[in-house]
């Protein structure tokens, strides 16, 4: 089972920043929390990923609480482009590789309006 | 870097035929990942590859379903005898396990609809 929680949906306005909520209480020490999207009919597309520290690349910045618990996604100009289906999944990795497979939940469709 | 790449990217068949799927991961990468998505959920993990090996398979896999990669690059998915719950989006990742994060990239996808 997927060891997140994501709201079902949210809306937001052309142009403005979307934040996308994710919580994962029950995340252990060595766990990587990644953030995927997917866009209808698409394969799932990479943003970002982090441990603790916030990250920030040219898609997104992730936001990691310092207790590790929850973290946000932003998009901080989001456009029309951007509607799709955002996956938060934690990760195990460690050095010389990963625990392999993704496990993904229902993840938040972000419908981005004009 | 042409990306992940699946073929076909739609399939119809009838209840009881045998399909095969192709996927060809990104050059350099060393593992490959096979997901199964039905409408309205997330991927699901099926199987995954380190070069030809195939190190874990998901209970999702009954014994209908078969993977290779015989040589470590491209990969087969085949799917016998199939039935109308089979219908559904199949996603192939790739990775390369020598970089530290790992971070899998996905296909487009093959659609399977099960008549």
């Amino acid at each position: 089972d997927a060891k997140t929680t994501q709201p079902t949906s949210m809306d937001c306005a052309e142009g403005r920043a979307a934040n996308l909520p994710c919580n994962h209480s029950t995340i252990s020490g060595n766990e990587y929390v990644y953030w995927y999207r997917q866009i209808h009919s698409q394969g799932p597309q990479y943003i970002i990923h982090g441990l603790k520290n916030n990250e920030t690349n040219e898609m997104a910045s992730l936001i990691i609480t310092e207790d590790r618990k929850s973290s946000t996604l932003i998009l901080p100009h989001a456009t029309l482009r951007d509607t799709a289906v955002y996956y938060c999944i934690v990760r195990l990795l460690n050095y010389g590789g990963s625990q392999g497979n993704l496990i993904f939940g229902k993840g938040t469709k972000l419908s981005v309006k004009p | 870097d042409t990306g992940v790449s699946q073929d076909p990217r739609h399939k119809i068949t009838k209840r009881g035929q045998n399909v095969t799927f192709r996927c060809d991961p990104i050059s350099e990468h060393n593992r490959l990942y096979w997901y199964r998505q039905t409408l309205g959920q997330g991927p699901e993990f099926l199987t995954y590859f380190q070069n030809e090996a195939q190190l874990e398979k998901s209970r999702l896999l009954s014994d209908r379903f078969s993977a290779e990669r015989p040589k470590g690059s491209f990969s087969t998915l085949e799917i016998q005898r199939t039935e109308q719950g089979d219908s559904a989006m199949y996603l192939c990742a790739s990775s390369f396990s020598w970089d530290y994060t790992d971070t899998q990239y996905f296909g487009p996808g093959t659609r399977l609809t099960v008549l």
